[in-house]
């Protein structure tokens, strides 16, 4: 399998509910992000970590909680979510240190909070 | 507070026309500029990086080209057909930390 993958594709929670998405990249980058696509809006970069450390938080409510135990594996796990929290989430990672290092994404979990 | 804008929001061309659309962001602190389209159910995929003031890149039928100074690019379609259906993206990275700015996009539709 090569590229990013994410899972679940689709994700339906309820707001008590505790739950993670996952994401794996196959690329050898060290760096992967998290970005929200809300209806209507830009993505919207949450968190990025370059070489397994957390190196930005967009001013991320606590109840996302990202996790990235090494450089090919990231979560983000979701606690008390809100139903505006329902959104698209992309995965994506990248060769930092490389000039203008494009961004490789993944498919997306698709959450929705009742 | 840093902003990018893409215009138009959504383009609808016939098969054969030629489009092109605009990304405007700030003109200080550039790093490079990315464009990517995004077919509907698929992920963002990566067109172009490009770092250099006048830089001009090419891809098949799909061109851009980029003025730091003034804080534009620009992409070009030839000869849309409908498999380049898709939201045309482009993000600033101001700070070569990855962290981009998204514009909103271009919708593009291309009936044959």
């Amino acid at each position: 399998e090569t590229g990013v993958t994410q899972t679940p594709r689709h994700l339906v929670m309820g707001m008590t509910n505790k739950k993670s998405l996952k994401c794996e990249q196959h690329l050898g980058h060290n760096a992967m992000y998290w970005y929200k696509q809300s209806a209507k809006k830009p993505l919207e970069l949450m968190f990025v970590y370059n070489f397994k450390e957390q190196t930005e938080n967009n001013s991320v409510p606590s109840r996302f909680s990202p996790e990235c135990p090494n450089s090919s594996h990231l979560f983000l796990h979701l606690h008390t979510l809100q139903p505006e929290d329902s959104a698209l989430y992309l995965c994506a990672s990248s060769q930092r240190g490389q000039t203008g290092g494009k961004l490789f994404f993944g498919s997306g979990t698709q959450l929705s909070v009742l | 507070i840093l902003n990018v804008e893409q215009s138009p929001q959504s383009l609808h061309v016939q098969e054969g026309d030629s489009t092109n659309f605009t990304c405007s962001f700030p003109s200080s602190n550039f790093y490079a500029l990315h464009w990517y389209r995004w077919e509907t159910a698929k992920s963002p995929e990566a067109l172009f990086v490009m770092t250099l003031n006048g830089d001009e890149k090419k891809k098949g039928r799909i061109s851009a080209t980029l003025n730091t100074k003034e804080g534009y690019s620009y992409l070009y379609i030839k000869g849309s057909q409908p498999e380049d259906s898709a939201t045309y993206l482009c993000a600033f990275d101001y700070n070569q930390g990855g962290k981009l700015i998204f514009g909103q996009g271009t919708e593009l539709s291309v009936k044959p």
